[in-house]
């Protein structure tokens, strides 16, 4: 099975402060991509990358950046938390670029910016 | 512009009820894939199933369906005789053949089964 092991489920930080979201997959993925997910919005892409050292800018890139120095992780970066960037997180990782492939999806890090 | 339409924020039902839950989906693409995500209290969204869009055939697993209407732009999803383990929200998604992968969602619709 495939297995996406997101490092936190629970974060609580203060506004200003560096975060680090952690994402590892287990299964030579070359694909992966981070979500935010709010109520009434659905999931919305952050930055995804389709190799090591790779990144695009998905839907909602602001004050968010990633690293991906090694193919099975993917990190999310705040550089400066702020109240806004509450929110639930979920990483996905797949095979590699096309439309028609499947999503597996961590359990998700839900962050509280104070 | 590709967007997913969930129109249904929340629903209620009680056990043994069917319960259909809408997606409406708008593309300029002829290739395009659609799907439906399952997400449980725990977090994880569990994929469901995937459709091409060349492929109107509905389907059929045990008490799940999925009618694929193109002629609508919709990909609907049926459970039959609901049970309390179906409480989730549950996300309708499209992607499309050339933008690499990426998942555009519906806003989702919290199912609550209730005893």
């Amino acid at each position: 099975d495939v297995k996406v092991t997101q490092s936190s489920r629970y974060l609580v930080k203060r506004t200003g402060e560096k975060v680090f979201l952690e994402c590892v997959q287990d299964m030579d993925h070359e694909n992966m991509f981070w979500y935010r997910q709010d109520p009434g919005l659905g999931l919305r892409l952050i930055y995804f990358s389709y190799d090591v050292k790779m990144k695009e800018k998905g839907d909602i890139p602001e004050g968010y950046s990633v690293s991906r120095e090694k193919k099975e992780r993917f990190s999310l970066i705040l550089e400066s938390a702020s109240t806004n960037q509450t929110s639930m997180y979920l990483c996905a990782s797949t095979i590699f670029a096309g439309g028609h492939n499947i999503q597996y999806f961590g359990a998700g890090t839900r962050l509280s910016v104070l | 512009a590709q967007k997913v339409t969930q129109a249904q924020t929340e629903i209620s039902v009680v056990e043994k009820e069917d319960v259909t839950l809408d997606c409406v989906y708008e593309t300029r693409d002829t290739t395009y894939y659609l799907f439906w995500y399952k997400q449980p209290p725990s977090g994880e969204l569990v994929f469901l199933i995937r459709r091409n869009s060349f492929d109107e055939q509905n389907e059929i697993s045990g008490r799940y369906s999925w009618n694929f209407q193109k002629s609508t732009s919709s990909f609907n999803f049926t459970i039959t005789a609901s049970q309390v383990v179906d409480s989730a929200v549950y996300f309708c998604a499209l992607s499309e053949s050339n933008q690499g992968g990426k998942l555009i969602f519906g806003q989702g619709t919290e199912l609550s089964v209730k005893p």
